[in-house]
């Protein structure tokens, strides 16, 4: 079974600049998370997805962060304008809701930097 | 709200020794999931041990074993016979019961000697 998947998996942009990010979670998953992950921290989340519905973006920063997941299977994070501030690795998930466990299932994360 | 405490930024052991790391945590809640997640370099995030706050008995997959302390509201993982491929970040993590997001600590980093 194919895990998650994020592109790219490196992006390096000067501020001011947009960038996104694509994420395609589990087959079937119906749940999808994107967390970001500063340097020598954990990561936090940024928005949840139910199917199609965004259920929490409480921690989203919505003047310049937007999120979509068309027919409730990939998604995209974007960022515009990027600051330097944004630099961090940005994290997918998915998991089954409801299900055994709910357990998440992360993919391997984009590294942004911004210069 | 929940919070999640790491106290040990680094550990390290010696390779087929055992070595615990330690978490704390904060919540008013009664059932909930905790964690620990393995991050080598590659930044994949991978479960290493799942404990459900009602069950009183500690989970154990293979070396990995945790001590869930729930009225000290605290979750060591223990790692038993360390390999060099154990090396990584480790992160504590919390979850509601009925699903949404993960909370994570700030995370140890265990390094293995040969």
């Amino acid at each position: 079974e194919a895990g998650v998947v994020q592109s790219p998996r490196y992006k390096i942009i000067e501020k001011k600049q947009p960038v996104a990010f694509w994420c395609n979670p589990i087959s079937g998953h119906n749940t999808l998370y994107w967390y970001r992950q500063n340097l020598g921290q954990g990561p936090e989340l940024l928005i949840r997805y139910e199917n199609e519905e965004a259920v929490d973006d409480s921690q989203l920063p919505k003047d310049r962060f937007s999120a979509e997941r068309l027919k409730g299977v990939d998604s995209t994070l974007k960022i515009q304008p990027a600051e330097l501030g944004d630099s961090a690795v940005y994290l997918c998930a998915s998991s089954l809701f409801p299900g055994p466990t709910y357990e998440q299932y992360f993919g391997p994360g984009t590294r942004l930097t911004v210069t | 709200a929940q919070t999640v405490t790491q106290s040990q930024p680094e550990m390290s052991v010696q390779e087929a020794e055992t070595v615990t790391l330690s978490c704390t945590y904060d919540t008013s809640e009664s059932d909930y999931y905790l964690f620990w997640y393995k991050q080598p370099p590659s930044r994949q995030m991978i479960l290493v041990i799942r404990q459900e706050a009602y069950k009183q008995q500690n989970a154990t997959e293979n070396r990995f074993s945790v001590n869930f302390q729930k009225a000290a509201k605290s979750f060591s993982l223990k790692i038993s016979d360390s390999q060099l491929g154990d090396a990584a970040m480790y992160f504590c993590a919390y979850r509601r019961n009925q699903g949404g997001k993960l909370i994570f600590g700030q995370g140890t980093e265990l390094s293995v000697k040969p």
